[in-house]
């Protein structure tokens, strides 16, 4: 089964550095990149940036850029998302989602497997 | 960049009734690459629609997609209450992704 698994919830205070992580199995790890998404509360999906697994070429949102850094590790098929001080405002549940370029013969460019979300609270 | 406007922001529908997504686009999607994503509560989203009119492995007949340019339409027929979710409009280009805002879908 092709699957994404995420790390688990995290609470944090304001300041906290933090890593999240995203494994992949059932495929080809490095064959597809890796995108990581927010979604805060009461809010709609946003990209943050995406990352490529065979060179750990990554491209980010500009809303994102500084904020956080996107890296991967082939050795375990493992993506990451990581904060070097957060904020309150950091609070979301992010998700990590597999990029598509060719789904049953069809040029696309989509987001076809999902992790199943980590919950980051940010608090003091 | 490439804005994407989704409407309306919440749709209340009844059981069996046809509920119509609109995402509009600020730029011309030259390659139809716009997908749909549904989000029910508390989960993850998952793809709906893909190349804007195909549908993904798995997803039932009673979604289709269409459109071209700068308008598209998700629209779902017979809905049921396993419906109720949140659906998300997305393009990339220019090494950019983008999502709507969503549309909220409510079954009465």
């Amino acid at each position: 089964e092709v699957q994404l698994v995420q790390s688990g919830a995290e609470v944090k205070k304001p300041g906290d550095s933090l890593k999240i992580s995203c494994q992949g199995s059932g495929y080809s790890f490095s064959d597809f990149w890796i995108a990581w998404v927010r979604l805060m509360p009461g809010k709609g999906l946003e990209w943050m940036g995406i990352i490529y697994p065979p060179d750990s070429y990554a491209r980010y949102s500009p809303s994102f850029q500084g904020q956080v850094t996107i890296s991967v590790d082939k050795s375990t098929n493992t993506a990451y998302l990581q904060w070097s001080s957060l904020e309150a405002s950091d609070t979301a549940i992010y998700y990590c989602a597999r990029r598509t370029t060719l789904l049953r013969g069809i040029g696309c460019d989509a987001f076809d497997v999902w992790g199943q979300g980590t919950v980051v609270t940010v608090s003091s | 960049e490439v804005v994407l406007t989704q409407s309306p922001g919440t749709l209340s529908v009844s059981p069996g009734e046809r509920a119509t997504l609109s995402c509009r686009a600020s730029q011309r999607i030259s390659n139809n690459y716009l997908a749909w994503y549904q989000q029910r509560p508390g989960q993850a989203p998952g793809l709906l629609i893909y190349a804007a009119s195909s549908r993904a492995t798995g997803v039932p007949d009673r979604f289709s997609g269409s459109g071209s340019g700068t308008d598209f339409t998700l629209t779902i027929t017979r809905l049921e209450t396993e419906d109720s979710a949140v659906y998300y409009c997305q393009h990339s280009g220019a090494s950019r992704w983008t999502f709507g805002q969503g549309t909220k879908v409510e079954i009465k």
